[in-house]
């Protein structure tokens, strides 16, 4: 079965300080990963795709097959990046699945 | 442009009685989704709709849930009878519909909260 393990329930920085948010996924097939995020008291949104190879809000992502990865990095975490993170695979038909999600807070 | 809207936003009821979830998606989005979220976990699709056939409900514990979108826009999702451990966020979500090498943004509603006492 396609998995998605985040294992970190929650991750508190410092404002200026990198940011790693870890998401480990298993899929038999060309995977398709996304990073979604909610703020408070927000709706569920995209944040960036691999597919994509972009940047937002100074996020970035890289999918790493070998490891069966794709971490959210940051080099430097804003309090306005504040919220919940979740990575999700996307398998056939459009269908996401969800890991636990991470919560970051950023301290200032 | 307007987002997905779902109604209610709360709902208490007791286990055994029935409640309906409204979601109507953006426009012009084939695709529709229903997702549950138990509390301290992510979103698990329930069902999947394109247009009005329903393409993955697999997740669906059919013997309390069901849904319907019978003119490929708005859906209902309902749920009889309820459980204590249906407490939790329904989401609707929607996108266009995926073409060959593309790769479908779902655009997500503000969710339910129901709460099963």
């Amino acid at each position: 079965a396609q998995r998605v393990t985040q294992p970190e329930k929650l991750l508190s920085v410092f404002k200026g300080a990198p940011v790693e948010l870890k998401c480990n996924y298993s899929y038999s097939g060309s995977p398709e990963l996304f990073w979604y995020v909610q703020y408070s008291r927000q709706r569920l949104q995209l944040l960036l795709r691999h597919i994509s190879r972009e940047s937002i809000k100074g996020f970035t992502a890289d999918l790493n097959k070998g490891e069966t990865s794709f971490h959210l990095k940051k080099p430097f975490a804003q309090e306005e990046d504040s919220a919940m993170y979740y990575c999700a695979l996307q398998e056939y038909g459009n269908k996401l699945v969800f890991g636990a999600g991470t919560i970051l807070r950023v301290k200032s | 442009e307007a987002g997905v809207a779902q109604s209610p936003r709360y709902k208490i009821i007791e286990k055994r009685q029935s409640v309906a979830f409204w979601c109507n998606p953006i426009s012009g989005h084939a695709t529709l989704y229903w997702y549950q979220q138990i509390l301290g976990q992510g979103p698990k699709l329930l069902i999947q709709f394109q247009n009005n056939g329903v393409v993955d409900d697999s997740q669906l514990p059919k013997d309390r849930f069901s849904a319907e979108r019978l003119k490929g826009v708005d859906s209902t999702l309902k749920i009889q009878p309820a459980k204590l451990e249906d407490s939790a966020v329904y989401l609707c979500a929607s996108s266009l519909a995926r073409t060959s090498g593309s790769v479908g943004e779902q655009f997500f509603g503000p969710g339910t909260r129901l709460t099963v006492l």
